[in-house]
């Protein structure tokens, strides 16, 4: 089964620097999905940056991209200019390539202060 | 931009009583999911459905736990006896397909059940 950790369960940055927050996988399968998604204090959970294990570059999506370590099988999210807004709970999730109906695995999750 | 729609925001119930959850997915997506959140915790797979079964459900999903896809539309999770462990976030979520654009969840607002 796979597994997803974040080790972080609390950052804080603040406004207009970059933070960087971790997130770890475990799986033997060679092709696979992962994502970052955001949880703000109204609860809902909103995508952030997704990846396709096979793709070599990092996606980027405006102020946030990710740093994909396939073998070392890592995943971090650097979100740059932090603002306020991006004050939430983050999560890191893996999804298997192989099962179209398959479940989405999530880490505990990191919740991101941002310090005006 | 379409999204999932979850009623009702917010359900109390007492112990032993039924209720039932409802989604209306995204019309074009195929894949149907219910996750928890117990308050503060990680997100947690309860069950998958596609073309109209079960495709996948967790140790949580027991005999209490059924759903159902009525009308083509609306998507419930339906709790036969609720228990007091049973309070959580109910988040219903689904996704189109599994392709290089096209596995993220998305997700609803999440209805939020409280069993006292």
């Amino acid at each position: 089964a796979q597994t997803v950790t974040q080790s972080q369960p609390e950052m804080s940055v603040q406004e207009a620097e970059t933070v960087t927050l971790s997130c770890t996988y475990d799986t033997s399968e060679s092709d696979y999905y992962l994502f970052w998604y955001k949880q703000p204090p109204s609860r809902q959970m909103i995508l952030v940056i997704r990846q396709e294990a096979y793709k070599q570059q990092n996606a980027t999506e405006n102020r946030f991209s990710v740093n994909f370590q396939k073998a070392a099988k890592s995943f971090s999210l650097k979100i740059s200019d932090s603002q306020l807004g991006d004050a939430a709970m983050y999560f890191c999730a893996y999804r298997s390539a192989f099962n179209n109906a398959g479940k989405s695995t999530f880490g505990d999750g990191t919740t991101l202060t941002v310090k005006p | 931009e379409p999204e999932v729609t979850q009623t009702p925001s917010h359900q109390v119930t007492q112990m032993g009583q039924e209720v039932i959850l409802r989604c209306v997915p995204i019309s074009n997506h195929l894949y149907f999911y219910w996750y928890r959140q117990i308050l503060g915790q990680k997100v947690e797979f309860l069950v998958s459905f596609y073309n109209n079964e079960i495709s996948e459900k967790s140790e949580i999903f027991d005999d209490q736990f059924s759903v159902e896809r009525p009308d083509g539309s609306n998507f419930t999770l339906k709790i036969r006896s609720t228990k007091l462990e049973d309070s959580a976030m109910y988040f219903c979520a689904s996704s189109e397909r599994l392709g290089a654009d096209n596995s993220p969840l998305h997700f609803g607002n999440g209805t939020r059940l409280t069993v006292t």
